[in-house]
């Protein structure tokens, strides 16, 4: 069964400073889809950014980047210089590529930025 | 293009009532899926509907049921209300089922709050 975990639950941390969110997930498939949501506080799941297993290459978008690692299991997500703005709850998610499997989702980590 | 549509944003019932949820999904998406959010169990997947059929089920009991309609809006039922019932209800459409071979975004609604009293 596929399994991810977001150790952090909740993390708080002052405008400008940079912010790491950590993302493990398990599955024995080798193919699969990586992906990270915003949830803000309306309500609605923000798709961010969606990883192949085949592709290792880190991505940065503006303020965002990810950093997927097969070795460690892990997808993380880095926020720099952060914004009020970026306050949300954070969610990593699984899917297989083969079968017929639903998203798996984290637990999901709450971002307070203050400013 | 309108986002997904969830219907009624906000719901109050009584343990042991009935409860229907509905969604619209992007024009165009056939593909619609059910989750629920509880701070105890976070996201987990009920079920997908796509051109009218229950695709995939998560593990949830029967008292959850969902079906799709021609236009591709779904609606889902809880009956016998339980207290733990209560959670937000996220739907998400996509093009074409979101599991399995290709990749296919999904976008999600707003939610509905029910809270089961």
């Amino acid at each position: 069964a596929q399994k991810v975990t977001q150790a952090q639950t909740e993390i708080s941390v002052v405008e400008k400073e940079d912010v790491t969110l950590d993302c493990v997930y398990e599955t024995r498939d080798t193919t699969y889809y990586l992906f990270w949501y915003k949830q803000p506080p309306s309500g609605e799941l923000v798709f961010l950014i969606r990883r192949n297993s085949f592709d290792e290459q880190n991505e940065i978008s503006g303020r965002y980047s990810w950093n997927f690692q097969k070795s460690t299991s892990s997808f993380n997500f880095t926020i720099t210089a952060s914004q009020v703005v970026d306050s949300a709850v954070y969610f990593c998610a699984l899917s297989l590529v083969s079968g017929n499997t639903p998203l798996v989702f984290g637990k999901g980590t709450r971002l307070s930025v203050i400013a | 293009k309108a986002g997904v549509t969830q219907t009624p944003r906000y719901l109050i019932k009584t343990r042991g009532q009935q409860v229907t949820l509905s969604c619209s999904p992007i024009s165009g998406h056939r593909s619609v899926s059910w989750y629920q959010q509880t701070p105890g169990q976070g996201l987990q997947f009920l079920f997908e509907y796509f051109s009218e059929t229950q695709r995939n089920k998560g593990n949830f009991p029967g008292r959850f049921s969902g079906r799709q309609f021609s236009n591709s809006r779904s609606e889902m039922n809880v009956s016998t209300l339980e207290l733990g019932d209560s959670a937000l209800y996220l739907c998400a459409s996509s093009l074409t089922p979101s599991a399995g071979g290709s990749y296919n975004e999904q976008f999600f609604g707003p939610g509905t709050r029910l809270t089961v009293l």
